[in-house]
């Protein structure tokens, strides 16, 4: 079985502009969070999809925002990056909702300049 | 807030020996506690969970221990090995809620 696939692992971008990240969750699962890593930050909720509706958020600006297609690929999307918006940010899915056990992918690491 | 701390930035220990990593929460809703290992370049994998019912898990050489009234998780490894040496993440939820994570442990195992 395909784990958690993120793409592209890495992106460089500019103050002011807007990125998007992609995520394929493990066949069958139906749940899909993101996650923040910024080092001694730990992993920060960003938000939660199940069934394309989101079903829990984080404490993140507005400019974070994401989306569920019908086959439970997430895309999560940041507006007028931010320098401080430098970090991994990590999808993680699951068979039914982000209170049980997670699988993660590798990540995409994210440098605005 | 940082309902999950892990307060231990590192710890090094020999190969052999025990490793104790240590958590602390504030939430005494959560009742679902996990611990995740991971590598550079790679995301979280799991590792071990205890549910609020139990106060011990074991799964080969990594024990977790849950304390209900300190409100305190550990992870135990023995014996430590080299390939051990990643940074461990203690997570704990609440039903329908998200996972909170602590800031992670970097666990050095020397040989």
């Amino acid at each position: 079985k395909a784990g958690v696939t993120q793409t592209p692992r890495y992106l460089i971008k500019t103050r002011g502009q807007q990125v998007t990240l992609s995520c394929s969750p493990i066949s069958g699962h139906r749940s899909v969070s993101w996650y923040q890593q910024t080092p001694g930050q730990g992993l920060q909720f960003l938000f939660e999809y199940f069934s394309e509706t989101q079903r829990n958020k984080g404490n993140f600006p507005g400019r974070f925002s994401g989306r569920q297609f019908s086959n439970s690929r997430s895309e999560m999307n940041v507006s007028t990056l931010e320098l401080g918006d430098s970090a991994l940010y990590l999808c993680a899915s699951s068979l039914e909702g982000v209170d049980e056990k997670l699988f993660f992918g590798s990540g995409t690491q994210l440098s605005v300049l | 807030d940082q309902q999950v701390k892990q307060n231990s930035p590192s710890l090094s220990v020999q190969e052999g020996r025990i490793s104790i990593l240590n958590c602390d929460y504030t939430n005494s809703m959560f009742d679902y506690f996990l611990w995740y290992k991971k590598y550079p370049a790679e995301g979280p994998t799991f590792l071990i969970s205890i549910s609020s019912i139990k106060d011990k898990n074991e799964d080969g050489r990594f024990t977790v221990f849950l304390n209900k009234s300190a409100k305190h998780l550990s992870l135990h490894i023995v014996p430590s090995q080299p390939g051990d040496s990643a940074v461990y993440f203690c997570a704990a939820s609440a039903k329908n809620n998200d996972m909170r994570f602590g800031a992670g442990t970097r666990l050095t195992v020397k040989p």
